[in-house]
């Protein structure tokens, strides 16, 4: 298994700014995937981040608009840029560690925007 | 394309009673299922997964689902459902080491 923790937990940003979301794991992996569950729905695939390469994007979402650093095997960042009322949800980084065939969530980072 | 249906929005059971959750999925290949669960609040908790093998899986606090290839389903099954399950259950379809997909989620309710 692997051990996910985000940051922010939680955060309630002003309309027009943007927030930057961090995920680090316990261990080295290669691929970590970013996704996004709005109120009351399920979770859409924003990103794949691999690390040495640029993150690939689901349709309907933007490198502009989620910029995703993967610096090194065991952290990443998503931002979430120019942020409207719409973006409110939470967001969840996950990883498939070395050897598993599993994905592994981390907590989520609710993100409200007024 | 692959995708993942759960025809219960919601659902309510009342404590010690069993449980089944419907999961249908479409996939062109050999399906990677998963039932995860989410609490209020919490991120996703990863139940049990069937990859191939015994149709019939075990997964944590009591769980246990079951592939039909047949009727591309993988109903998730309690015997007994205690107070602490009442939660948010997703299912997901996936192939190896590749992002997932997920159904629309489950509520479930547990009355005293």
């Amino acid at each position: 298994s692997a051990v996910i923790s985000q940051k922010p937990s939680r955060d309630i940003c002003q309309r027009g700014t943007s927030l930057t979301i961090q995920c680090q794991v316990d261990s080295q992996v290669t691929m970590m995937f970013w996704y996004r569950q709005q109120p009351g729905q399920s979770l859409t695939l924003i990103a794949t981040a691999n690390q040495g390469s640029e993150a690939t994007y689901e349709s309907g979402f933007v490198i502009d608009k989620f910029p995703i650093s993967r610096p090194n095997l065991t952290f990443s960042t998503l931002t979430v840029s120019n942020m409207s009322p719409e973006d409110s949800s939470i967001y969840l980084c996950s990883v498939t560690p070395a050897g598993s065939d599993t994905q592994y969530f981390g907590p989520g980072t609710r993100l409200t925007v007024l | 394309a692959q995708s993942v249906t759960q025809p219960d929005i919601h659902i309510t059971v009342s404590e010690g009673a069993s449980l089944e959750l419907r999961c249908n999925y479409s996939y062109g290949a050999t399906p990677y299922l998963f039932w995860y669960v989410q609490s209020p609040g919490q991120g996703l908790q990863l139940l049990l997964k069937y990859f191939s093998g015994d149709t019939l899986v075990q997964g944590i606090k009591g769980f246990e689902a079951e592939f039909k290839r047949s009727q591309s389903s993988f109903n998730l099954r309690k015997p007994s459902v205690h107070w602490s399950d009442a939660a948010e259950y997703f299912c997901a379809v996936g192939a190896g080491r590749r992002a997932l997909t997920f159904g629309s989620g489950t509520r479930l309710q547990v009355q005293p």
